[in-house]
């Protein structure tokens, strides 16, 4: 089972937006509709902030947005905040030689 | 409050044993599949395994296929991870985590570091 693959690090000035990409296979991210998005901050837990692809659990800002076309899925962030700085992960729920989950190589987003 | 609580974790020799425990409050533990995640020192997330609500199913990513044996206790609200053949690059913080039916983890313990080293 190998990774998904996301950029290392994307970057971007306090209101702009940016999208980090999450690439898989017709086996995970291009076969179900279970792509989520989690964002961590150093010496927490991960935090889901999308899943299902677009839906946003109660509580997250509606900066945050999802999408998916193929196997390549998509988070956007928005109105870029001091407070968005920290590592994304997107994962899949996959069937490549098991029924589970394969998560994202992990994208740093960084405020200037 | 949903709360997940792991225990066990600690320095083992490469070749050795390890058992976490996950303990479980606030929701209904036997309604829910659970899964083990992991994270190296600096590193990205990797699922470890899940397990079915009543324990009749279980799923291992390819590295710990054959080492790792997911189990758990209902009564008990309590979800295990017995850990043989350690290797080095088992080390890491194991997180236990809730699968929602959304196929994603909303809820996620403090983490539990295990270390393989001599």
């Amino acid at each position: 089972q190998s990774a998904l693959t996301q950029p290392a690090s994307v970057s971007g000035s306090p209101g702009q937006s940016i999208t980090i990409s999450c690439s898989g296979t017709s086996s995970d991210v291009g076969g179900y509709n279970y792509v989520s998005w989690y964002q961590q901050h150093p010496g927490k837990a991960p935090k889901v902030m999308i899943y299902e692809v677009t839906n946003r659990p109660s509580g997250i800002s509606n900066r945050f947005s999802g999408s998916k076309s193929g196997n390549t899925a998509s988070l956007t962030i928005s109105g870029l905040q001091t407070e968005d700085e920290a590592d994304y992960y997107c994962s899949s729920y996959t069937t490549t030689s098991t029924l589970g989950y394969v998560f994202g190589t992990g994208t740093k987003v960084t405020v200037l | 409050e949903v709360q997940l609580v792991e225990s066990g974790g600690g320095l083992v020799q490469p070749g050795g044993s390890l058992r976490l425990s996950c303990a479980a409050s606030g929701f209904t533990f036997s309604y829910y599949w659970m899964s083990w995640v992991r994270q190296a020192p600096g590193k990205g997330l990797e699922w470890v395994a899940n397990i079915k609500k009543d324990g009749s199913e279980k799923y291992y990513v390819d590295s710990v296929k054959g080492r790792f044996t997911i189990s758990r206790d209902n009564a008990k609200n309590s979800l295990f991870l017995q850990m043989n053949s350690l290797r080095a690059e088992d080390t890491a913080v194991y997180y236990c985590a809730r699968d929602e039916e959304t196929r994603n983890f909303v809820n996620w313990g403090q983490g539990t570091l295990v270390t393989v080293s001599s």
